[in-house]
């Protein structure tokens, strides 16, 4: 049984369209993460979503809004797309630790290969 | 500033020799998470080390952590073809900071030679 799934696993779409890419996960986890990998894999956080708290990454434009209609799915929505959006995007679900002790392990979805013409 | 950075950026090894990756940091942490990622794949979590551990092993893997150098290193022992890909290490920030998600290296290319 796939833990994180996304869909699409391949995006091409031309500048100026709004597409949308959707995130399961199946593990009971707590907190849902959009992360997204540029050509040179290099990993950042844009968003943490915990039961209803959004945590932003202040780097990510507003052309970028996660929604989450339940606590399985976390989708991301990009308004307005230009050509540095072009990367890699990973969904990534984890539990919360008790008392501030942070997050336990993460586990990754498949990966959005978003390809902005 | 970025959180994490790898050392080497790419290692070639032959398969059966030790593979060590370095990685330091910046900032207090709650753990140290170590991923692997094969070229075009998600990233698998190898191993988690917590702030007040020192050593972990996990099969082939041995995790060191030293707080007080903010750095730590992946062992992998007795490699194989399959361990070619790229290592990642993320910590998990304390207090957690902008996005509270983890914080990712540049990662470490490994390449086993058969």
């Amino acid at each position: 049984d796939t833990a994180v799934s996304q869909t699409p696993k391949y995006l091409v779409t031309q500048m100026g369209n709004d597409k949308s890419i959707k995130c399961e996960q199946n593990l009971g986890h707590d907190t849902m993460y959009w992360y997204k990998q540029d050509s040179k894999k290099f990993l950042k956080i844009m968003f943490s979503y915990n039961n209803k708290e959004l945590i932003i990454n202040e780097t990510v434009p507003n052309r970028f809004s996660p929604k989450s209609p339940d606590k399985a799915h976390l989708n991301l929505h990009i308004n307005s797309l230009e050509l540095g959006d072009s990367a890699v995007y990973f969904c990534a679900s984890s539990h919360r630790l008790a008392g501030g002790r942070g997050t336990d392990t993460q586990y990754f979805g498949p990966g959005t290969r978003l390809t902005v013409l | 500033s970025q959180q994490g950075e790898e050392d080497p950026q790419a290692l070639s090894i032959q398969e059966g020799e030790n593979a060590t990756m370095n990685c330091s940091y910046k900032t207090s942490i709650n753990n140290l998470q170590w991923y692997r990622q094969n070229s075009g794949r998600g990233l698998v979590h190898l191993i988690l080390i917590r702030s007040n551990e020192r050593e972990k092993h996990s099969g082939r893997l041995r995790v060191t952590l030293d707080t007080s150098k903010k750095s730590s290193s992946l062992l992998i022992t007795a490699s194989r073809a399959a361990d070619t890909a790229s290592y990642f290490c993320a910590t998990d920030a304390d207090p957690g900071g902008g996005a509270d998600g983890l914080t990712f290296g540049k990662g470490t290319h490994l390449i086993i030679q058969p």
